[in-house]
């Protein structure tokens, strides 16, 4: 899998946007991005994936650049519930060894009041 | 619809001793994985098991862990004799098909080896 570097911390105010950035330089033609986030002492939650349109769902949006590179997560009104650690994972949908998430060091995203 | 739940959330255990730690699979899942994460680390893949099958155990000690997920019951992650370098979290997750786009998460248990 795709080796992916994220900014250590970030901090948001309450309220507003949220924009993680991912860097997946090495990313394959068929590995898609996905987003996990932990929150303080729980287990991981998965938050979207994508291969290359940009996705949206009722927890984030996901934008993929059009060379595959890079990828922000955005959550359009932080709240401080979303203050966790957010994890960028390159992988292969199906076939292989893809089971095995492969977890950095993440992004710890403060959320402010 | 109950998540992935595991047991103990909490194990205290002396050095030499035994741990346990279960996980019981989302409904209709039969496809369980475990990972451990070590303080301030990100999680590492451990175990991959289907139903009375370990599927890949390439990222698991290959003394004193075992795990099994038999016919009947939860998952079982079991380690003997206890060391220090032990303590983490241990999660599992669960899925209904192989590979899984959504692996979903339990609480994790967290062993502390004394």
């Amino acid at each position: 899998d795709a080796k992916t570097t994220q900014p250590p911390s970030m901090d948001c105010a309450e309220g507003r946007a949220a924009n993680l950035p991912c860097n997946h330089s090495t990313i394959s033609g068929n590995e898609y991005v996905y987003w996990y986030r932990q929150i303080h002492s729980q287990g991981p939650q998965y938050i979207i994936h994508g291969l290359k349109n940009n996705e949206t769902n009722e927890m984030a949006s996901l934008i993929i650049t059009e060379d595959r590179k890079s990828s922000t997560l955005i959550l359009p009104h932080a709240t401080l519930r979303d203050t966790a650690v957010y994890y960028c994972i390159v992988r292969v949908e199906s076939g292989g060894s893809n089971y095995k998430l492969t977890f950095g060091k993440g992004t710890l995203l403060t959320v402010n009041p | 619809n109950a998540g992935v739940m595991q047991n103990p959330r909490h194990l205290v255990r002396r050095r030499g001793q035994e741990a346990r730690l279960r996980c019981s699979p989302m409904k209709g899942h039969s496809h369980v994985y475990w990972y451990r994460q070590l303080p301030e680390e990100g999680l590492k893949f451990m175990v991959y098991l289907q139903k009375e099958n370990i599927i890949d155990e390439s990222g698991m000690p290959k003394e004193r862990f075992s795990a099994e997920f038999p016919k009947e019951g939860p998952s079982i992650l079991r380690i003997q004799q206890v060391v220090r370098g032990d303590s983490a979290a241990y999660f599992c997750a669960s899925s209904r098909r192989d590979g899984g786009n959504e692996q979903f998460f339990g609480p994790g248990t967290r062993l502390t080896v004394l």
